[in-house]
């Protein structure tokens, strides 16, 4: 079954415990990107990448890192989590960079 | 910079009823526009890719439209049910993807 996976789907940590969230994708997808999820303020595109080795800052990248040394995993680094990335973090990927975009089920993060 | 609108916020409408939610966006040079819709707590599900050569694009009881010029896009649903309902968004593409609000649809049985 062709799926974009995350994980993990919750966790809760404290400020400035570094965090690892993975995505992995089955569809031999070139394009793979980040996005949180806020209240009032949508889906907001973090981090994202045309291919391996190629990656290119979103709208919010302050406090994220990401690699892509793999086609089909894209994890997302928190080095120091701070209370202001609490939210919910999705995953995404597409067969290029104008291909239909498949989401992952979601990580909900909080930060204390 | 690009910025994607939907309009209204909240949508309720009787079952059985056709409607229309409405995308608009700033930027008319797009590679593509992209329907999801998203369950409460859910991640989101693709109804529709328009790509920017197109005009409409069919699934069933879906319809979207895509008009560039005007910068606008429209999802069209038939004969409402309880269980489309749901958040609807929007996402159009060019060097970035960026997303509308989205539209919360509630469908009265």
């Amino acid at each position: 079954e062709a799926q974009v996976t995350q994980n993990p789907r919750y966790l809760i940590t404290v400020t400035g415990k570094k965090l690892t969230v993975t995505c992995s994708q089955n569809m031999n997808h070139e394009y793979m990107s980040w996005y949180r999820q806020d209240p009032g303020l949508g889906l907001r595109q973090i981090y994202y990448s045309m291919n391996v080795e190629v990656t290119d800052k979103g709208d919010v990248p302050e406090g994220y890192k990401v690699s892509r040394k793999e086609k089909r995993n894209f994890p997302l680094i928190l080095e120091s989590p701070s209370p202001n990335q609490t939210s919910l973090y999705f995953c995404a990927s597409s067969s290029s960079g104008a291909g239909e975009l498949f989401f992952g089920e979601g990580s909900r993060l909080t930060v204390l | 910079k690009q910025e994607v609108t939907q309009i209204p916020a909240a949508l309720s409408v009787p079952e059985g009823e056709n409607l229309v939610l409405n995308c608009s966006f700033t930027d008319s040079a797009i590679y593509n526009l992209q329907w999801f819709r998203q369950d409460p707590g859910k991640g989101l599900t693709s109804l529709l890719l328009i790509q920017s050569s197109q005009r409409e694009q069919t699934s069933g009881r879906l319809n979207a439209s895509l008009d560039k010029s005007s910068g606008r896009s429209t999802l069209y649903i038939a004969a409402s049910q309880p269980g489309d309902s749901a958040t609807y968004l929007c996402a159009v593409r060019d060097d970035k993807i960026i997303f509308g609000k989205g539209t919360r649809l509630h469908i009265l049985p």
